[in-house]
C-alpha cells in the first residue's frame, strides 16, 4: 500500500492566490521529508528538505518566503505556493526517506496557476 | 558534489526485445544509486537500488541494474521488454546523505 500521500491531488488557482498542499507519512514517522518540482516533460528538482520541528532548508535558487514549508508532526508536512503565478505551474511531489537511504514518493499534486 | 547522466532522452525498443537504459554517475564517495520509475502525473515508484553489496542489483518487474565502480555506471536492464514497461526512467544517486540527484530521465518507448 501507498507509504506518503498528497493532498490535493490536482489544483486550478488563479494567479495571486495561495495554495497550500499536504504531504503525510502514513505507516511510520519521518523526522525528514523532501519537496520535489517538476516541470513537464524534465526531472525532479530537490526544492527542500522539510525538518520535522524546525525550519526546512531549502536548496539554492528557492525562494524560501514563496515556498514556506511547514512540518509540524512527524508524520505531516505542508508545502504553501504563496501569491502564485503562472510560472509556479509544476508537478510537486514530496517524499520520505525509509531505512538505506531510499525515498518513497507521493503520487503528487499537479498545479496549474490561471 | 554527485551528478547523474542518462544517456538517451527518449528509447524506443520492440517488445520482447532486450531494454537497456544507460546511467553515468559523479560522486566523491561511494555512492548509493537507485532507479526509479514514473507513468503519467504519478509519483515515483522504486525499481531498485545498490547501497555496496552486491554489485548486480534485482529489482522489480523483472528489471536489474549492474554497477561498475570502473566504469561509474548503473545500467538498467530487462530481458524482454513489455508493454506495460512503458513509461519514463530516472537513475539516482545519493553520498549516503539522504539527498538525492536525479538525472534528466529516459523515455522508455515500447514498439508492437
Amino acid at each position: 500500500g501507498a507509504v506518503v500521500s498528497q493532498h490535493p491531488s490536482r489544483v486550478i488557482c488563479k494567479s495571486g492566490t495561495s495554495v497550500k498542499i499536504e504531504c503525510r507519512s502514513l505507516d511510520f514517522q519521518a523526522t525528514t521529508m523532501f519537496w520535489y518540482r517538476q516541470f513537464p516533460k524534465q526531472s525532479l528538482m530537490l526544492m527542500a528538505t522539510s525538518n520535522e520541528g524546525s525550519k526546512a532548508t531549502y536548496e539554492q535558487g528557492v525562494e524560501k518566503d514563496k515556498f514556506l514549508i511547514n512540518h509540524a508532526s512527524l508524520t505531516l508536512s505542508t508545502l504553501t505556493v504563496t501569491s502564485a503565478h503562472p510560472e509556479d505551474s509544476s508537478f510537486y511531489i514530496c517524499s520520505v526517506t525509509v531505512g538505506d537511504y531510499e525515498q518513497y514518493f507521493g503520487p503528487g499534486t499537479r498545479l496549474t496557476v490561471t | 558534489a554527485q551528478s547523474v547522466t542518462q544517456l538517451g532522452s527518449h528509447v524506443s525498443v520492440s517488445e520482447g526485445a532486450l531494454v537497456l537504459l544507460r546511467c553515468n554517475y559523479s560522486s566523491s564517495v561511494p555512492p548509493y544509486l537507485f532507479w526509479y520509475v514514473q507513468y503519467p502525473n504519478q509519483g515515483l515508484q522504486l525499481l531498485l537500488k545498490y547501497t555496496s553489496a552486491a554489485t548486480l542489483v534485482k529489482g522489480i518487474n523483472g528489471f536489474e541494474a549492474e554497477f561498475k565502480k570502473s566504469e561509474t555506471s548503473f545500467h538498467l536492464t530487462k530481458p524482454s521488454a513489455h508493454m506495460s514497461d512503458a513509461a519514463e526512467y530516472f537513475c539516482a544517486v545519493s553520498e549516503r546523505d539522504d539527498k538525492i540527484i536525479f538525472g534528466k530521465g529516459t523515455r522508455l518507448h515500447i514498439l508492437p
